[in-house]
């Protein structure tokens, strides 16, 4: 069965103060592994795609590395405004483009 | 701004009745999603509509229905509400056949008393 599993679940960072979180998957056929953020009572905002073992992509303080059975989502000298909760989903073989989530790490950040 | 916009924003209803949420995605989504998010969980898939046609569904009951329009809005029907359908509803739109992205709206928060 296809399964994502995200750690930790809440996440502590003082202003500046780099850190890694990270989600392990079982998925039949990896088509693409996604990244989102998603602030309190609102819907996901898409990050980042990886498509394969190896693939690195950036933005601004974020980068998201993956490997055959997890992904890494790198904070470098976070803000007060990366304080969110970061998902991560997994999109398997199949006729949809559905999108199996994890529980999400819940980051905050303070100043 | 993912061009996906859903209505209402909140909502409360009473066990046993039933709701129907909506969903408008812009043009070049051909596919339209929902998901179901529980407080403190991922969203869970509950179907996906592909020229006006269910074309997969997750582990929900059928009381669970939709319909995709021509317009490319949509619409998520719950019948027979049941205490623990209390959720925020999220619209995504998409492509059929590209991996890539979906893009969500903001949700529709259900609250069944």
């Amino acid at each position: 069965e296809d399964q994502v599993t995200q750690s930790p679940e809440a996440l502590r960072l003082q202003e500046g103060e780099s850190s890694s979180l990270n989600c392990s998957y079982t998925v039949s056929g990896l088509r693409g592994l996604f990244w989102y953020r998603q602030d309190p009572g609102k819907g996901p905002e898409f990050l980042f795609t990886l498509y394969s073992a190896g693939e690195e992509k950036e933005k601004e303080r974020l980068k998201a590395t993956l490997t055959k059975k997890e992904s890494f989502l790198h904070i470098t000298a976070p803000k007060p405004e990366d304080s969110a909760t970061y998902l991560c989903a997994v999109q398997g073989g199949g006729a949809t483009n559905k999108l199996i989530f994890g529980t999400g790490t819940l980051l905050a950040v303070q100043p | 701004e993912t061009g996906v916009t859903q209505s209402p924003t909140h909502l409360i209803k009473t066990r046993g009745q039933q709701v129907t949420l909506r969903c408008s995605s812009q043009s070049g989504h051909n596919t339209v999603s929902w998901y179901q998010q529980a407080l403190g969980q991922g969203p869970q898939f509950i179907f996906q509509y592909y020229r006006e046609e269910e074309n997969g569904r997750g582990n929900f009951p059928p009381r669970f229905s939709g319909l995709q329009f021509p317009n490319y809005s949509s619409e998520l029907n719950v019948n027979a509400l049941e205490l623990d359908d209390s959720a925020l509803y999220l619209c995504a739109g998409g492509l059929a056949g590209v991996t890539g992205e979906l893009f969500f709206g903001e949700g529709s928060r259900l609250t069944v008393l």
